[in-house]
């Protein structure tokens, strides 16, 4: 299994700001992922991110509001851009295992005020 | 399309009881994963297991087990003698089967297990 690590774990932020979460694996890894959570909800997957390339957004997401940034292939960074109450959810990070699985970081708790 | 159902959105249990938890999908690749993570009250998705499509065979790990019938397109969780530690919720998974890293969580059951 990959150890990540998130920064910051929680952060609460004005309406309007844009916050940058870090996300940092022990292992170099091809692809990294970034989910949202909203409170009481199930994951949702934002972007996938590959270094070298431009990351692959799911529908209901795009660059101008989350871009994501992957210097090489142990670090990662989500933006979450001019932030509304309603981006009020915890943004995990993820590895993908060569077995399939997945491993989560500990996730960002993000709170718009 | 994929898509995974939790019907059961919370469960109360009293420790030492065994609890069951659904997890029907829906998915017309014949190669497919299934997930189980627990995410504790901390927020960190643990990994407790993964099944393929092709292997049926149940398994058991300590007091978890997993029944996965292709059948019913079912995939549920067995604890046995809960414990509190095993307050979660839990979330099961499918992943795409042209693209497996794309994911498809339930929506999560939640485990109350009280002593």
């Amino acid at each position: 299994s990959a150890v990540i690590s998130q920064k910051p774990s929680r952060d609460i932020c004005q309406r309007g700001t844009s916050l940058t979460i870090q996300c940092q694996v022990d292992s170099q890894v091809t692809m990294m992922f970034w989910y949202r959570q909203q409170p009481g909800q199930s994951l949702t997957l934002i972007a996938t991110a590959n270094q070298g390339s431009e990351a692959t957004y799911e529908s209901g997401f795009v660059i101008d509001k989350f871009p994501i940034s992957r210097p090489n292939l142990t670090f990662s960074t989500l933006t979450v851009s001019n932030m509304s109450p309603e981006d009020s959810s915890i943004y995990l990070c993820s590895v993908r295992h060569s077995s399939y699985e997945q491993y989560f970081g500990p996730g960002t708790r993000l709170t718009v005020t | 399309a994929q898509k995974v159902t939790q019907a059961q959105t919370e469960i109360s249990v009293v420790e030492k009881e065994d609890v069951t938890l659904d997890c029907v999908y829906e998915t017309r690749d014949t190669t497919y994963y299934l997930f189980w993570y627990k995410q504790p009250p901390s927020g960190e998705l643990v990994f407790l297991i993964r099944r393929n499509s092709f292997d049926e065979q149940n398994e058991i790990s300590g007091r978890y087990s997993w029944n996965f019938q292709k059948s019913t397109s079912s995939f549920n969780f067995t604890i046995t003698a809960s414990q509190v530690v095993d307050s979660a919720v839990y979330f099961c998974a499918l992943s795409d089967g042209y693209n497996f890293n794309k994911f498809y969580f339930g929506s999560g059951t939640k485990l109350n297990v009280k002593p």
